[in-house]
């Protein structure tokens, strides 16, 4: 089973400041990483796939970058509106795995 | 738009098995672009993959569940459905149903069910 890491569990940005989060994974994906965005009270909304391809209706603001066994999903400019538990999740081999999530406050 | 919704019990005793139900609205299970899946995630802690279920009622689910768990679907009431057996307290979670429609990542999720298991 591939082991999803993510780093910080916690990260307090300002409001126009960028926010860069980390997801590891155990061994190589390739490509075949999803990330997601739960915010508080609501379920969980695919924001990327393939590493970097946004998902439809996911704003610019938001970048997903990385292969092999490092990601990175960057918010450039921080909103209130993205106060939210982010994760990660690996496609590349059975069992599908997440990390465990990293939470974004605003500071 | 395609809309998911969990049902079932709330609470469920140790040793008896858990029993969810998620109906399909805005599309057709019988859609064979789409997998369906269980996710779950304890209280606190990260997202657990359960399985997948097919319209055509192949399914695979995560080993470390240990054969506990049985997905089926009912294509008439556009539902499929999540037994989990011999549960213990360590199986108290919220549980998603979600769907895929192209790589193996959820496009679409539903509001999630929170089952405890207590006597």
């Amino acid at each position: 089973e591939i082991l999803m890491t993510q780093s910080p569990a916690t990260l307090s940005v300002s409001p126009g400041e960028r926010a860069t989060l980390s997801c590891r994974a155990s061994q190589s994906i390739g490509g075949n990483l999803a990330w997601y965005q739960q915010k508080p009270g609501q379920t969980l909304r695919l924001l990327f796939y393939g590493a970097s391809t946004r998902a439809t209706g996911i704003p610019a603001r938001f970048s997903g970058s990385g292969s092999g066994t490092e990601f990175t999903l960057t918010i450039s400019s921080l909103q209130s509106e993205d106060l939210a538990v982010y994760y990660c999740q690996q496609y590349n081999n059975w069992p599908l795995t997440f990390g465990g999530g990293t939470k974004v406050e605003i500071k | 738009q395609v809309q998911l919704r969990e049902s079932g019990p709330g609470l469920v005793k140790p040793s008896q098995t858990l029993s969810l139900t998620c109906t399909l609205s805005g599309g057709s299970i019988n859609n064979g672009d789409y997998y369906w899946s269980w996710i779950r995630q304890p209280p606190g802690k990260g997202l657990e993959w359960i399985g997948y279920i097919y319209y055509s009622g192949s399914t695979y689910d995560n080993p470390s569940l240990k054969s506990r768990v049985t997905i089926s679907v009912d294509t008439s009431k556009n539902q499929f459905s999540l037994k989990l057996s011999s549960v213990t307290a360590a199986d108290t979670a919220v549980y998603y149903c979600a769907g895929r429609s192209s790589g193996w990542y959820f496009d679409y999720w539903g509001q999630g069910i929170l089952v405890s298991v207590s006597s």
